[in-house]
């Protein structure tokens, strides 16, 4: 079974630091898409990154950058200068399932400190 | 550009009602999905339709059906709720490319109590 996991369900950063999440999943497909979202309070769930398998270049968008390692099936995600608004649960989701389906990890808690 | 418009954004009802989530997208996705999420369980897929006429069957789909008559509308029916159904309720679409997906644009949620 395809599965997704995220090692820190909890984690906590200072305003302005770095930090990274990390996600190992499971697949036997070869083509897909990886995604990392971000679920505030307000219980929107907002897409953070996208990343393709097939690219071996790193997705970087504006402060998120993620660090994709295709063969140990690993796609982390890097937050640099951390921001209050930042503070969320992070969800790791490779649209790797049958029939094209995402597959969820269980989520990281983030919380930004000032 | 409206996006994905779930609704109602809460609702209460009591053991045995009907009801029906509605959800519509209007960036012309063929693959809709609806997730619930319960504290500790990440989403978890209830159904999921590739195209209009087409639906199946994702890991929690009980008590819950779904039709697909257009491209844009996607309604979850709960049959006879039960408190076990209390969860936040998702829907979800996205460009197919074939055999991959891009990303999924979410509606804002709905909040349901079952008592």
């Amino acid at each position: 079974a395809q599965t997704v996991t995220q090692s820190q369900p909890e984690m906590s950063v200072q305003e302005a630091e770095t930090v990274t999440l990390s996600c190992t999943y499971d697949t036997s497909e070869n083509n897909y898409y990886l995604f990392w979202y971000k679920q505030p309070p307000s219980r929107q769930m907002i897409l953070v990154i996208r990343q393709e398998a097939y690219k071996q270049q790193n997705a970087t968008e504006n402060r998120f950058s993620v660090n994709f390692q295709k063969a140990a099936k690993s796609f982390s995600l890097k937050i640099s200068d951390s921001q209050l608004g930042d503070t969320a649960m992070y969800f790791c989701a490779p649209n790797a399932g049958n029939n094209r389906k995402l597959i969820w990890g269980l989520g990281t808690s983030l919380a930004v400190n000032p | 550009n409206a996006g994905v418009t779930q609704t109602p954004k809460f609702q209460v009802l009591k053991t045995g009602q009907s009801m029906t989530l509605q959800c519509a997208q209007d960036m012309n996705h063929e693959y809709m999905s609806w997730y619930r999420q319960d504290p500790g369980m990440g989403l978890r897929l209830i159904h999921y339709s590739v195209g209009a006429g087409i639906t199946d069957q994702g890991e929690v789909p009980n008590g819950y059906n779904v039709s697909r008559s257009t491209t844009e509308d996607f309604p979850l029916r709960l049959l006879s709720a039960a408190p076990s159904q209390t969860s936040v309720y998702f829907c979800a679409s996205s460009y197919g490319t074939g055999t991959v997906n891009t990303e999924a644009f979410f509606g804002q949620g709905t909040r349901l109590t079952v008592v």
